[in-house]
């Protein structure tokens, strides 16, 4: 079945260390995205990525870092310079980056850091 | 700019009754696309429905439907004789075509609890 992996599903840190959330999908989507999803709010656009090699900045992109080395894998580094780092993080994919796909989902990273 | 509008935080409603979620929209492109997910509480944001700008028909699929009127920029979402697995946070979004990457821009959602 095609899908978007993430993982771990929970992520446990301490404060001033960074951390990678996987994003992987086999639906050789071209765009990836990740989102951030803090409770009672929708959803904020951090990276996006429209073809491998590429990636831009989203709403809030600040203390977050993106790499797009293969088509299927889009890893979000968390670094010690996000303030607020704790929430639940998505990752997402379209057929392209046009706007006119849905995104598909993954099921999601729950990232606690103390 | 765009923007969404989910003005109902949270709805209860006990099973079998109809609900409306509303969701109102603002953008000045005139080619736009308007979507609905699902968020159950596994996490996962589910795609339900995708409407664009220049059909304005309005769907039904199953015990879903929605409504859509430019008129009124409102994409609302009806739920007929609403079940237990209703339950669930809903969002609306909002893509615009000349917005390309930065697409989609997503209501706070409507937390929905159906009572059984």
């Amino acid at each position: 079945d095609g899908g978007i992996t993430q993982s771990p599903k929970y992520l446990f840190r301490k404060e001033g260390q960074n951390v990678t959330l996987s994003c992987e999908q086999n639906l050789n989507h071209d765009a990836m995205y990740w989102y951030r999803q803090d409770p009672g709010q929708g959803l904020r656009l951090i990276y996006y990525s429209q073809i491998v090699n590429d990636f831009q900045k989203g709403d809030i992109a600040e203390g977050y870092s993106v790499s797009r080395e293969k088509k299927e894998s889009f890893p979000l580094t968390v670094t010690s310079a996000q303030k607020n780092p704790t929430a639940f993080y998505l990752c997402a994919s379209s057929i392209d980056y046009l706007g006119n796909s849905p995104l598909h989902f993954g099921n999601g990273t729950r990232l606690t850091v103390t | 700019a765009q923007k969404v509008t989910q003005a109902q935080t949270e709805i209860s409603v006990v099973e079998k009754e109809d609900v409306t979620l509303d969701c109102v929209y603002e953008t000045r492109d005139t080619t736009y696309y308007l979507f609905w997910y699902k968020q159950p509480p596994s996490g996962e944001l589910v795609f339900l429905i995708r409407r664009n700008s220049f059909d304005e028909q309005n769907e039904i699929s199953g015990r879903y439907s929605w409504n859509f009127q430019k008129s009124t920029s409102s994409f609302n979402f009806t739920i007929t004789a609403s079940q237990v697995v209703d339950s669930a946070v809903y969002f609306c979004a909002l893509s615009e075509a000349q917005n390309y990457g930065q697409n989609f821009v997503f209501g706070p959602g409507t937390r929905l609890s159906v009572l059984p």
